[in-house]
């Protein structure tokens, strides 16, 4: 299993401006995976994190957007970058062990 | 491609009624099925999975058979509670890259005493 810690939890960010969210697991995972949850939505990924390349991005989402960092195998961020209203979402950091998925608490984005 | 489709919410029950909800899936070859819940103000987790053909998957007394012909993976539970409150995602993830999850809508279950 894995236990994973995101912060913030919640933040309220001005339009135009850029947040950091960070991803912490307790266990080396060579794959870290981000999500976003939009209101009454269901999941969709953004990208793929590996250690020591970049990282993959899933269509519609762009690095300049959604710039990912990976430097160890237990830490992830992911900054959500000139931020809109619509950018308001939950955003999770995810990870795969044995076939499961585990998920961080998720970060509450409002943009307003 | 991959895809999971499930049914629209929200599900209002009363406590002790018979629960189904239906998720049906397209995927190439033979991927993992899995049903997670999120219940109010926390992250995800896994409530059961199965993994092949005719596996039933079971939890708290949740069960989802994974069913190839009709390629489902309906979730019921027998006697809900009130307690069961919260949103039900049934996913798959792709059969030769456990890593890559593909979410379906998300279910609401409302539950009242």
């Amino acid at each position: 299993s894995a236990v994973i810690s995101q912060k913030p939890s919640r933040d309220i960010c001005q339009r135009g401006t850029s947040l950091t969210i960070q991803c912490q697991v307790d266990s080396q995972v060579t794959m870290m995976f981000w999500y976003r949850q939009q209101p009454g939505q269901s999941l969709t990924l953004i990208a793929t994190a590996n250690q020591g390349s970049e990282a993959t991005y899933e269509s519609g989402f762009v690095i300049d957007k959604f710039p990912i960092s990976r430097p160890n195998l237990t830490f992830s961020t992911l900054t959500v970058s000139n931020m809109s209203p619509e950018d308001s979402s939950i955003y999770l950091c995810s990870v795969a062990i044995n076939t499961e998925a585990f998920f961080g608490q998720g970060t509450r984005l409002t943009v307003v | 491609g991959n895809s999971v489709t499930q049914m629209e919410g929200p599900v209002t029950l009363s406590e002790e009624a018979f629960l189904t909800i239906n998720c049906t899936y397209t995927a190439t070859g033979y991927p993992s099925l899995f049903w997670y819940v999120q219940y109010p103000g926390e992250g995800l987790q896994l409530l059961l999975k199965a993994t092949k053909a005719d596996d039933k998957g079971s939890n708290k007394g949740f069960e989802a058979t994974y069913r190839k012909e009709t390629t489902s993976f309906h979730l019921e539970k027998g006697s809900v509670q009130v307690s069961d409150s919260a949103v039900y995602f049934c996913a798959l993830s792709e059969p030769y890259n456990f890593n890559k999850f593909y979410f379906g809508s998300g279910t609401k279950l409302n539950v009242k005493p």
